[in-house]
């Protein structure tokens, strides 16, 4: 069975800091992994989408990486603004004989002026 | 339309009742997606279509849960006999499918509260 965790599970950073996120995954048979975040109370929105096939996909000051092989992914945030702070979700679209995505429990993000 | 939308945003019901939870997704979206996030918990995949056909149903969570798509296009979560525990958010997603399968980003809708008196 499928379990997505990410570590660490709350984080608090001064505003400018680069700063590291991470999901593990426990089954390497996968379509993709998606980043999102959600803002309190509302929806969430897409930040990266990385293929099996690719090792790493970037936008603006996000940078994030898979590696299948030991079940990893990192979210890289560059030069963290007061407006990063949101809670960060990872996702996997898993390869079973029907398609199911899993989510990982959130790394809540908080950045201080 | 510009974006995934839901219907409707909050929902207010007496335990026991039915209801019906709707989700339009992205124009030209094959793929759609309910998911559950109960307060403190992490989102609670259900059930996934791809077209009309939900290919696989057992991440509802019980038989009270029952989920349709017509046209490829809106779908609706109908909750029957609700139960308090059923107090969650309900989101949406859909996402335009690639080849190979299962390649497209998920756009999320914003999602009904439902609230089981």
């Amino acid at each position: 069975k499928q379990e997505v965790t990410q570590i660490p599970a709350a984080l608090s950073v001064p505003e400018g800091e680069n700063l590291v996120l991470n999901c593990s995954f426990t089954d390497s048979a996968i379509y993709n992994l998606q980043w999102f975040r959600q803002d309190p109370g509302k929806g969430l929105t897409s930040l990266l989408l990385i293929q099996s096939s690719q090792r790493e996909q970037t936008s603006g000051r996000l940078n994030a990486s898979l590696d299948k092989s030991s079940g990893r992914s990192t979210l890289y945030i560059a030069a963290s603004q007061p407006g990063d702070s949101a809670t960060y979700l990872c996702a996997v679209r898993q390869k079973t004989s029907y398609d199911k995505v899993i989510f990982g429990p959130g790394t809540s993000l908080s950045v201080i002026p | 339309g510009a974006g995934v939308s839901q219907s409707p945003s909050n929902k207010v019901t007496e335990k026991g009742k039915d209801v019906e939870l709707r989700c339009d997704p992205i124009s030209g979206h094959t793929a759609l997606y309910w998911y559950r996030q109960s307060l403190g918990q992490g989102l609670e995949f259900l059930i996934y279509f791809q077209g009309n056909s939900a290919p696989d149903k057992s991440g509802l969570p019980s038989d009270r849960f029952s989920a349709e798509r017509t046209g490829g296009s809106v779908s609706t979560l109908t909750i029957q006999r609700t139960q308090q525990e059923d107090s969650a958010v309900y989101l949406c997603a859909s996402s335009l499918e690639t080849t190979p399968r299962g390649g497209g980003t998920q756009y999320f809708g914003p999602g009904t509260r439902l609230t089981v008196l």
